[in-house]
């Protein structure tokens, strides 16, 4: 079955610390994935995509994530988190011309 | 402009009410989707609408009715709803299937 796995569920780190988020997909296709930001009462925003190319891609807000094929990955980093980052987390991958599967999201706090 | 908006903000109903959200965007995106998000977990795709047509139902209970008058447009029509309908119900679009995802700030229901 397809599916986006995020391994962190939860993670703390304090301010300038260096952050990096695991996620894993399952999918045979055209592969495009995803990186969306929750943050405290807001909707959900891109961070960063990848639909081919140069596998480092860099997003907003100083994120970046790598696109491993042979592993399946596209782990999410950022050199040095800031309190600002707080927020979930999601990993999506296109499951499907209209279809993108979600990861179960990972909640970061950033201690000040 | 690149903004989904999304009303009400917030709306509370009986199991034998009828309301309607409404969804709108003026990015020219000819994808339109609902998803239902409930508390700490991720996004869960309802239905799509591609070039106004519906591409997608994900099994979803007809007490949920989705409708799209035009490209601008999305409406989700509920009725006779039960109280685990309560959620975030979130609206996003897309250039075409597979690109990303623009979401709306969504409508937290409460089926009293």
């Amino acid at each position: 079955a397809q599916s986006v796995s995020q391994h962190n569920h939860h993670v703390i780190l304090s301010e300038a610390a260096s952050l990096e988020l695991g996620c894993n997909y399952s999918y045979g296709g055209t592969v495009n994935l995803f990186w969306y930001v929750q943050y405290p009462g807001q909707h959900l925003q891109l961070l960063l995509k990848y639909f081919s190319g140069d596998p480092l891609v860099k997003g907003i807000k100083g994120f970046e994530a790598e696109f491993i094929k042979s592993k399946f990955s596209f782990n999410l980093r950022k050199p040095s988190v800031q309190w600002s980052d707080t927020a979930e987390y999601f990993c999506a991958a296109r499951s499907g011309t209209y279809k993108y599967i979600f990861g179960t999201g990972t909640r970061l706090k950033v201690l000040a | 402009d690149t903004e989904v908006t999304q009303t009400p903000k917030h709306l509370v109903m009986g199991m034998t009410n009828k309301k309607s959200l409404k969804c709108e965007q003026h990015m020219g995106h000819r994808a339109m989707y609902w998803y239902k998000q409930k508390a700490k977990k991720p996004p869960e795709l309802m239905f799509v609408y591609s070039y106004e047509k519906l591409s997608i139902n994900e099994s979803v209970p007809s007490r949920f009715s989705p409708e799209c008058p035009n490209s601008s447009l999305l409406n989700l029509h509920l009725h006779a709803l039960q109280p685990e309908d309560s959620a975030l119900y979130l609206c996003a679009s897309s250039q075409e299937g597979g690109y990303e995802q623009f979401f709306g700030p969504g409508t937290r229901l409460t089926v009293l």
